[in-house]
């Protein structure tokens, strides 16, 4: 099946410095990933939507110059949270849909990377 | 405002009996719905789904009903195993970009 691979699982980092968080998908080319953050016992919510080759689609509230997002090729995109402060600690996740092989077609659904553990000290 | 809402955050259930797990929705737009569990500090793995031209799919022991006019879809597990014990996520998609929404989750526990 559609395979989404997420890189690093797991990153602490410094209050003011930058962090980037991989998502590939690894059998299949997808046009769009989706980017998630989830808070404790919270559900996913959605960041932003990736297509490759264009900006970044951002959800009401959060901030496009704080989380940067490329989606360079049709099998990686990329989250850098800049200046990254403890509020910004969470659970980040990435999804992918694709448009050949494994997780495409109009009623394909996502699939998700195993997502990346920030904390910010 | 809650696009996708489930109202149980918590639902027991004995080993063998039958799970059910709700979930609404508000957007008209939704056209294709989707159900995911999840364990802490992993991705949702994905289960079953339904287009929204159909009224039921049907997967092993997971069985997922939609009712369009009421927006109302449920998810249905029989029989209930310890290992189904994690949290639900009932998601909806739509929209431009086809974006999908999360419902806020029920955590599931088969007591065995």
């Amino acid at each position: 099946g559609a395979v989404v691979s997420q890189h690093p699982s797991r990153v602490i980092c410094k209050s003011g410095t930058s962090v980037k968080i991989e998502c590939r998908s690894l059998d299949f080319q997808a046009t769009t990933m989706f980017w998630y953050r989830q808070f404790p016992k919270q559900s996913l919510m959605l960041m932003a939507t990736s297509n490759e080759g264009s900006k970044a689609t951002y959800e009401q509230g959060v901030e496009k110059d704080k989380f940067l997002i490329n989606h360079a090729s049709l099998t990686l995109s990329t989250l850098t949270v800049t200046s990254a402060h403890p509020e910004d600690s969470s659970f980040y996740i990435c999804s992918a849909r694709g448009i050949s092989g494994a997780g495409t077609g109009d009623n394909s659904p996502l699939h998700f990377g195993n997502g990346t553990r920030l904390t910010v000290t | 405002d809650q696009q996708v809402k489930q109202n149980s955050p918590s639902l027991s259930v004995q080993e063998g009996r039958i799970s059910i797990l709700n979930c609404d929705y508000t957007n008209s737009m939704f056209d294709y719905f989707l159900w995911y569990k999840k364990y802490p500090a992993e991705g949702p793995t994905f289960l079953i789904s339904i287009s929204s031209i159909k009224d039921k799919n049907e997967d092993g022991r997971f069985t997922v009903f939609l009712n369009k006019s009421a927006k109302h879809l449920s998810l249905h597990i029989v029989p209930s195993q310890p290992g189904d014990s994690a949290v639900y996520f009932c998601a909806a998609r739509g929209g431009f970009y086809d974006k999908v929404i999360f419902g806020p989750g029920t955590s599931l526990s088969v007591i065995p």
